[in-house]
Formats: C-alpha cells, sequence, structure tokens
C-alpha cells in the first residue's frame, strides 16, 4: 500500500514553455502533498505544501506565479512549471502522507526530471 | 532558522557496521526519519523515531535523543546494494512537513 505516482518521469522543453507535472495517490487519499526539488547531489528542499482544496503554501524564496500548484483531489496534485527556463532545471518530486505514516513514512513519487533547453 | 547536519560521505566494509549521525536545530519537531536514496531515484522511507530510543527494523536501526537534538541511523551486515545517499528528515509542523538534511553519500567496498 501508499503508493504514489508521479508522471512524466522524464520531460525536455523549450525555454519559455510551460510543463506541467502530476502527483497522484493511488491507494489512499492525501488532503496534503508536498512538492520538493533537488539538484545534482543535493538535498531535497522543499518547495511547497499542497492543500485540497484551498491554495498552496510556499516555502520562502519560491516564486508562486512560477510553479502553479493545483490540488483539486484528494488524490491528485499538479505543478505546473511556468514560462521554464534552463535554471529550472531539475529533479522534481512529490510526496503524500499515507494514514498509517508510522509505517509507510512520507511516500513519494518517482520523480521528474525536467531539462529546460 | 532550520538546519539539519549530517556528514557528506562515509565509506565502509561490505559486512560491516555504519552509523551516519543527524544533529538538528529546527523550530518545530515532531518526529525524525530516515530516507535512503539511490541514484537517479526517488527517497524511499527507511524509520522514524518521535520518541526517544531506539527502533529496529531488520539490518537497520534508528536512534533519537531529544534533548540533545541528535539522532543516528544505524546499518549493519552492509551489502553492496545499500551503497546510496541517506537523509535524516524533522518533521517540523503538526501539518507534517518535514526539512530534509544536506545527506550522507554511502560508498560500501568489497
Amino acid at each position: 500500500g501508499a503508493v504514489v505516482s508521479q508522471h512524466p518521469s522524464w520531460v525536455i522543453c523549450k525555454s519559455g514553455t510551460s510543463v506541467k507535472i502530476e502527483c497522484r495517490s493511488l491507494d489512499f487519499q492525501a488532503t496534503t502533498m508536498f512538492w520538493y526539488r533537488q539538484f545534482p547531489k543535493q538535498s531535497l528542499m522543499l518547495m511547497a505544501t499542497s492543500n485540497e482544496g484551498s491554495k498552496a503554501t510556499y516555502e520562502q524564496g519560491v516564486e508562486k506565479d512560477k510553479f502553479l500548484i493545483n490540488h483539486a483531489s484528494l488524490t491528485l496534485s499538479t505543478l505546473t512549471v511556468t514560462s521554464a527556463h534552463p535554471e529550472d532545471s531539475s529533479f522534481y518530486i512529490c510526496s503524500a502522507i499515507p494514514p498509517n505514516q508510522q509505517i509507510y513514512g512520507y511516500t513519494f513519487g518517482s520523480g521528474t526530471r525536467l531539462t529546460v533547453v | 532558522g532550520q538546519s539539519l547536519e549530517q556528514p557528506s560521505e562515509v565509506t565502509a566494509v561490505e559486512g560491516a557496521i555504519v552509523q551516519i549521525n543527524c544533529t538538528y536545530q529546527t523550530s518545530g519537531f515532531y518526529g525524525l526519519s530516515w530516507y535512503q536514496q539511490h541514484d537517479g531515484g526517488a527517497p524511499t522511507f527507511l524509520s522514524y523515531n518521535a520518541l526517544d530510543g531506539l527502533e529496529e527494523t531488520g539490518r537497520f536501526s534508528s536512534f533519537l535523543s531529544r534533548s540533545d537534538s541528535y539522532g543516528y541511523l544505524l546499518l549493519q551486515e552492509l551489502q553492496m546494494k545499500d551503497s546510496a545517499s541517506y537523509f535524516c528528515a524533522v518533521r517540523v509542523s503538526s501539518a507534517s512537513k518535514i526539512i530534509f538534511g544536506s545527506g550522507t553519500r554511502l560508498s560500501i567496498r568489497p
């Protein structure tokens, strides 16, 4: 149990375009999901907390108009990188909290490697 | 501010035991967890400590001392597949927000 699916696993886009990344909890409902960003050989940096039915909470320094988050249902959160630039190239990972987090911990999606050219 | 400190790299021999330490300074504390991440992959959950003491799960054990703001991950009977990065993470809010440490890259030698 406690599976989170993330799609796409990788994407290449042109500078100036937008990219949408989906995060789904497959076998549990998640009122809260988290979006992280990871540069090579670095830690996971929390970007925002996605709340079902309400606005996302962004971490300091993260541009909310650039990284649009929508959590329209209890099983789906999306991150849209708008007007992407090469410096946005990174590994984006979502996580969700299953009901029994003591056993499952925070379950992560498989990640999306974004390359902006 | 929030900070979680871990050694950046650790090297050990196959079959041995290794301990990865984590010290933290956070605005809130609800628990310490550990994650494993292989290159190119997503983090996978290893263990969680909300209270002081030792938690054992197979070859992995995790320890927490809240008074010392300190924890460690102990890996026994090391296998080559344990070569990966290990992150400690602190749950800093009741809303389950977690902050990750800088990560420790564990290399296993035959």
